[in-house]
This record gives C-alpha cells, structure tokens and sequence, in this order.
C-alpha cells in the first residue's frame, strides 16, 4: 500500500526566505507526482505535475524535484511572500494495481510572515 | 465550465437523511474523482469515473455511499442515511485522461450531520 509522507508538518519562515517542502513515497512505482495548495476552506489548486520519466518542473517561483528511486520529491519555493501562506501538498499516482487515484500526504501547512 | 463546479457549497442535515451532492466537470474531462476531507485528516479516495463507468469505487467507505455519471459529464454522489461520521469536505477532481493527467480540483462541498 502506498504511503505518502509530508514533513514538516507546519513551518513559519520571514518572508523572503527561500525554503523547501519535502514529499516521501513508499512505492518507487508511479506514474507522477503532483503538488497542490489549500487555502483554508477552498479547494486544491494545482502547482505541478511531474511525470514519472522527468527529474524537475518549475514554475516561476517554484521548483519541484522527483527523484523515483529514493521515493522522494522536494519543493523549492524561492522568495516566499506572505500570499504563499497555505497548505502544500504532495500526491502521487501508482503505475499498477492503485487505479488512476492519487494518494495523498497530509501536508504542511505553511505561514510566510511580514 | 472554466473550472470544476461543485454545488451545494454548504449542506448542513438531520441524522437519517439522504444527501446529493453534484459536480460538474471541466468540459471534456473525461476522468472524474471524488475524494472526502474529514477535519484534521488526509484526502481520503472515493470513486473513480472514467466516462460513464467506474472502474474504481474501492474508496466507497459504506453501501450508504453511491455515486453514478451521466452524459460522461455531471456526476452525483449520493449518501443515504448520513451519520455523523459522515461530516467532512467532498471535493470532486476532474482530469483530461485517466493516467497521466493532471488533476483540477472543485472548491467542495461542506456537509455538516447534526
């Protein structure tokens, strides 16, 4: 059964900080990987899609990374503003034997302050 | 639709009765997925539609929970004799095909059992 990890749980950084979310998988079998972000009481919004066969996708101030083997995938978010604030996360989509649903991790929750 | 449409936004109802809650695609999505947020907890997987049929309901947590597709557009998910468990965020997801593609999520539907 897959799992997906987020970790931190939460972080506050200054704004302006630059700063990394990390996502980790337990089955290396997937077909991508996709980072969303929820705002408190909305939906997700989508951020990236990176498929299984690419390394990184980038996003002006956002930068995903996916390293398959190691069950890992990174988010860099440059420049941090206070409109960041939300919450981040990770959803990967198995190659066999998952369907076509994504599994989710149970984010961080992320606070850019002034 | 210009993004995926979910209606009622907020349903709040008694113990013991049925609630519908309807979403409505991006036009051409062919994929649809309903997914459930319980307060405090991960996006829980429901059902999976591609087209009409759903080849995936494994997520459905009780034969109190339906969901079918018309017109491979607007799908209904149905509960039947809510409990209180029930309560939680539903969000529907819609995608352009059902392997690699990227998942557009609607704002959801808040359903409150007293």
């Amino acid at each position: 059964k897959q799992e997906v990890t987020q970790i931190p749980a939460a972080l506050s950084v200054p704004e302006g900080e630059n700063l990394v979310l990390n996502c980790s998988f337990t089955d290396s079998a997937i077909y991508n990987l996709q980072w969303f972000r929820q705002d408190p009481g909305k939906g997700l919004t989508s951020l990236l899609l990176i498929q299984s066969s690419q390394r990184e996708q980038t996003s002006g101030r956002l930068n995903a990374s996916l390293d398959k083997s190691s069950g890992r995938s990174t988010l860099y978010i440059a420049a941090s503003q206070p409109g960041d604030s939300a919450t981040y996360l990770c959803a990967v989509k198995r190659v066999t034997g998952g369907g076509n649903k994504l599994t989710f991790g149970t984010g961080t929750q992320l606070k850019v302050e002034l | 639709g210009a993004g995926v449409s979910q209606s009622p936004s907020n349903k709040v109802t008694e113990k013991g009765k049925d609630v519908e809650l309807r979403c409505d695609p991006i036009s051409g999505h062919t994929a649809l997925y309903w997914y459930r947020q319980s307060l405090g907890q991960g996006l829980e997987f429901l059902i999976y539609f591609q087209g009409n049929s759903a080849p995936d309901k494994s997520g459905l947590p009780s034969d109190r929970f339906s969901a079918e597709r018309t017109g491979g557009s607007v799908s209904t998910l149905t509960i039947q004799r809510t409990q209180q468990e029930d309560s939680a965020v539903y969000l529907c997801a819609s995608s352009l095909q059902g392997a690699g593609g990227e998942l557009f999520f609607g704002e959801g539907s808040r359903l409150t059992v007293l």
